[in-house]
């Protein structure tokens, strides 16, 4: 079953605002991946984080891996046209091998 | 390097057919990993393959089977097609099956079943 909780599921903004977005669990895990996905296409990874408080950026993106290892946010800062897209966390946990999504969240930016 | 390819891009059945699809992964990456997504739903696991053995497996019927070959490559199939089988079908790899490892996407093929 499901073992990550990613929320939102949908989030409706203005063009300039500021996004976050997170995924929970109850489990640790070793590895969180953040992922966009834009209509018909394959999701296209935006950053993976590997250690508990990591912090990392890619442009106006920036996310970080939690200090318990059982969560994960995704921040966007003043949001474009183009960040439309459902965005998607993956966590691996610790000592298993499959990758576990969550279930998206669906941002819309009105102009 | 070249990313993880899909081929076909779009394929159209009819109910009772079987499908084969194909993806090459990134050079290098040992692991492939089939996904099914269909409209508003999420990601659903269907399985992973690592040195030509299934490694993981998801909650799906075994009309969906797959396998890999030593050179890496996977194929995924699906046979008596369904209705419900009309989704974007997903392929996804990475170097290793340890924590640490980064997965790619393909770009899909969007599976219609008529």
């Amino acid at each position: 079953g499901q073992q990550l909780n990613q929320s939102p599921q949908s989030m409706f903004i203005q063009e300039g605002e500021d996004v976050s977005m997170n995924c929970t669990s109850s489990s640790i895990f070793n590895t969180w991946l953040w992922y966009k996905q834009d209509p018909g296409e394959g999701p296209v990874l935006l950053i993976a984080l590997y250690k508990a408080g990591e912090l990392t950026s890619n442009g106006r993106l920036t996310a970080q891996f939690g200090i318990t290892r059982k969560d994960s946010f995704l921040n966007i800062s003043a949001s474009i046209p183009s960040d439309v897209g459902i965005y998607f966390c993956a966590g691996q946990l610790l000592g298993a091998q499959k990758l576990v999504f969550g279930q998206g969240t669906r941002l819309t930016i009105n102009p | 390097k070249a990313g993880v390819t899909q081929t076909p891009r779009y394929l159209i059945k009819t109910r009772g057919q079987q499908v084969t699809l194909s993806c090459s992964p990134i050079s290098g990456h040992r692991s492939v990993s089939w996904y099914q997504q269909t409209p508003g739903q999420g990601l659903q696991f269907l399985f992973e393959y690592f040195s030509e053995t299934q490694r993981n497996k998801g909650n799906f019927p075994g009309r969906f089977s797959g396998r890999q070959f030593s050179n890496s490559r996977s194929e995924m199939n699906v046979s008596t097609l369904e209705l419900g089988d009309s989704a974007l079908y997903l392929c996804a790899s990475r170097a290793g099956l340890a924590g640490g490892s980064e997965q790619f996407f393909g770009p899909g093929t969007r599976l219609t079943v008529l």
